[in-house]
């Protein structure tokens, strides 16, 4: 059973515009929830992470958006630039037990100039 | 060097080769983990080092063996592998298994002919 199911699979913005990329978890006891930035050629990159206490967490131009209620967190790029062009994976974890992180499946995102 | 580095980048293996895998980190951590990052895929978590003691190995075959010499050092083994071994392998490092965020490898191209 997957514990984090990420849409959509890959997305096409136009620069300026917003890119959303949406998870889903199973387990209620993560408390954990990071995103990573892969560049072709490179290992996953930490670009912002929430816990669940609170519901929204803003660095620049990216922004978790986190609800407990529906076990969904997703990701906005705002502003979208082509530099902004990877795979984000979105995962979960459960930082009391060892800290196993359950990853998604990715997104690659493409945006166009 | 800085991070973590992971040697060599690329490699072909035939099906009866014997190979390693080699990973260093340079962050003073503590943890470091091996994960397997296939086309479309979750990321496969393989085995979790703590202190150089294995503490988590998720079902992998045996014809992967992990070696942590010192907590800087990781290496995976890899004899009589299978075509479907084919995948980028990631080494990552944390502070402790419990901290939230890993620091991942540029990973190497692994593919078995």
């Amino acid at each position: 059973q997957q514990q984090v199911k990420q849409s959509p699979q890959s997305l096409i913005v136009q620069k300026g515009g917003i890119s959303i990329i949406n998870c889903a978890y199973e387990n209620t006891a993560f408390d954990y929830f990071p995103w990573y930035q892969q560049f072709p050629g490179k290992g996953p990159a930490l670009l912002i992470a929430i816990r669940p206490d609170v519901s929204e967490k803003k660095e620049g131009r990216f922004t978790i958006s986190f609800n407990k209620s529906a076990k969904q967190f997703s990701l906005h790029i705002m502003d979208s630039q082509p530099g902004d062009s990877a795979t984000y994976f979105c995962a979960a974890s459960q930082t009391n037990t060892g800290n196993q992180f359950y990853f998604g499946t990715g997104t690659s995102l493409t945006v166009i100039p | 060097e800085t991070g973590v580095t992971q040697t060599p980048r690329h490699l072909v293996m035939g099906m009866t080769n014997k190979k390693s895998l080699k990973c260093e980190q340079h962050l003073g951590h503590n943890a470091m983990y091996w994960y397997k990052q296939s086309a479309k895929k979750p990321l496969e978590l393989m085995f979790v080092y703590s202190l150089e003691e294995r503490v988590e190995n998720n079902s992998v075959p045996s014809r992967f063996s992990p070696e942590c010499p010192n907590s800087s050092h990781l290496f995976l083994h890899l004899h009589t592998l299978q075509p479907e071994d084919s995948a980028l392998y990631l080494c990552a490092s944390s502070l402790w298994t419990s901290a939230s965020e890993q620091y991942f490898g540029p990973g190497t191209r692994l593919t078995v002919t």
